[in-house]
């Protein structure tokens, strides 16, 4: 089946650090990427839409200028917090979308493992 | 708007028992698309179903059934005969066509099942 990579699988930063987080669709192009963050025992929420090639459509309530998506290739979006605080600390989970669904799935979508960020 | 319901917060059963997690859905659109996943403890989500709203055909695999109703927009998943290994956070989701693909989430449901 298809599969996502997220790199790092956990970080730990100190606050004002920036932190990136990759994400890659190993055997699949992917020219739509989503990012989702999730808080403890929360469910998670939509962040940002990240299309190869242009800009990420963000969601209501999310700074564009702190979370920059960056989609340079269909197979790799990274996520850069920067100036991160200890309230960004959370699991941030991306999904690619595949351009070509895999014959007999029906799966649309492909979650990565997560990234657990801590800011101290 | 779109929104997804999961009001079960928490569930405990006993191993072998039956549970059902239920989810109901809003959305004034005609096609959309539900699913179903599970989160164990690891954090990474497991797909499990998608049906499209123009299919209220129930489904079983294995251990697993869903019942979509549209009348009552309420897409419930059952376990039959649970399982320690079925402890987990479930999540029912919602995916608009023509709207990227993105998924709207309900708040889950932890399910614990004891020995």
């Amino acid at each position: 089946g298809a599969v996502v990579s997220q790199h790092p699988s956990w970080v730990i930063c100190k606050s004002g650090t920036s932190v990136k987080i990759e994400c890659r669709s190993l055997d699949f192009q992917a020219t739509t990427m989503f990012w989702y963050r999730q808080f403890p025992k929360q469910s998670l929420m939509l962040m940002a839409t990240s299309n190869e090639g242009s800009k990420a459509t963000y969601e209501q309530g999310v700074e564009k200028d702190k979370f920059l998506i960056n989609h340079a290739s269909l197979t790799l979006s990274t996520l850069t917090v920067t100036s991160a605080h200890p309230e960004d600390s959370s699991f941030y989970i991306c999904s690619a979308r595949n351009t070509h669904r895999l014959a007999g799935s029906k799966e649309t979508q492909y979650f990565g493992p997560g990234t657990r960020l801590l800011v101290l | 708007a779109q929104k997804v319901t999961q009001a079960q917060t928490e569930i405990s059963v006993v191993e072998k028992e039956d549970v059902t997690l239920d989810c109901v859905y809003e959305t004034r659109d005609t096609t959309y698309y539900l699913f179903w996943y599970k989160q164990p403890p690891s954090g990474e989500l497991v797909f499990l179903i998608r049906r499209n709203s123009f299919d209220e055909q129930n489904e079983i695999s294995g251990r697993y059934s869903w019942n979509f109703q549209k009348s009552t927009s309420s897409f419930n998943f059952t376990i039959t005969a649970s399982q320690v290994v079925d402890s987990a956070v479930y999540f029912c989701a919602l995916s608009l066509t023509g709207n990227t693909g993105k998924l709207i989430f309900g708040q889950g449901t932890t399910l614990q099942v004891k020995p």
